[in-house]
């Protein structure tokens, strides 16, 4: 089974701050990479996805950025705000078999 | 009504119980999916289904067993239920497409506690 590795389980930030997560994959091809953000009591919903054809997308203050030379990809978020705080997984989409394969899911707190 | 509803939404049962989850969708969507959240693990496959007529092991489908009963139906049963399956239960579907990982609609979830 492969896997995604995702880094680090937990993060504390201050309101205007920078979160950062990262995650790593295997060697796979044809894959999308989205991000995923849940909040407490509700199912994980689609934040932001990227093409592994492309190195970076940005969407508001959310940027995923995609290296895949070192087979790594990472969640920016910019100006963090009390109300990102929620837990965040990256995935691997598999295009060809139509299944999502998740990290491990980062806890994202950011402070007033 | 949400896209994606999941029943119950919280569940205390003991030791050796059959238990089942019940997921209905509004989507129209062909793929569903269970999975099951725990802290520091993630979210984790355990069974998959394409069709009515499909239906496919994930990694972890030891201990459960599902049925698709039509296309907007699709239940988890824990034929006799052990502590260590106590998680967050979450349901999903999607498109024949779902590319980017934008075709995938996720239920609000079972808590299942299992004593």
């Amino acid at each position: 089974q492969q896997q995604v590795k995702q880094s680090p389980q937990s993060l504390i930030v201050q309101k205007g701050g920078i979160s950062i997560i990262n995650c790593a994959y295997e060697n796979t091809a044809f894959d999308y990479f989205p991000w995923y953000q849940q909040f407490p009591g509700k199912g994980p919903a689609l934040l932001i996805a990227i093409r592994p054809d492309v190195s970076e997308k940005k969407e508001g203050r959310f940027t995923i950025s995609f290296n895949k030379s070192a087979k790594q990809f990472s969640l920016h978020i910019m100006d963090s705000q009390p109300g990102d705080s929620a837990t965040y997984f990256c995935a691997d989409a598999r295009v060809r078999g139509g299944k999502l394969i998740f990290g491990q899911g980062t806890e994202l707190s950011v402070k007033p | 009504d949400a896209d994606v509803t999941q029943t119950p939404r919280n569940r205390i049962t003991k030791t050796g119980k059959r238990i089942m989850l019940e997921c209905s969708q509004t989507k129209g969507h062909d793929r569903m999916y269970w999975y099951r959240q725990d802290p520091g693990l993630g979210l984790r496959l355990i069974y998959y289904s394409f069709d009515v007529k499909d239906i496919n092991k994930g990694e972890i489908s030891d201990g459960y067993s599902v049925s698709r009963q039509a296309q907007a139906k699709f239940s988890l049963s824990l034929e006799s239920a052990i502590p260590n399956q106590t998680a967050l239960y979450f349901c999903a579907t999607s498109d024949s497409q779902p590319r980017g990982g934008a075709g995938y609609t996720f239920g609000s979830g079972t808590r299942l506690t299992v004593v």
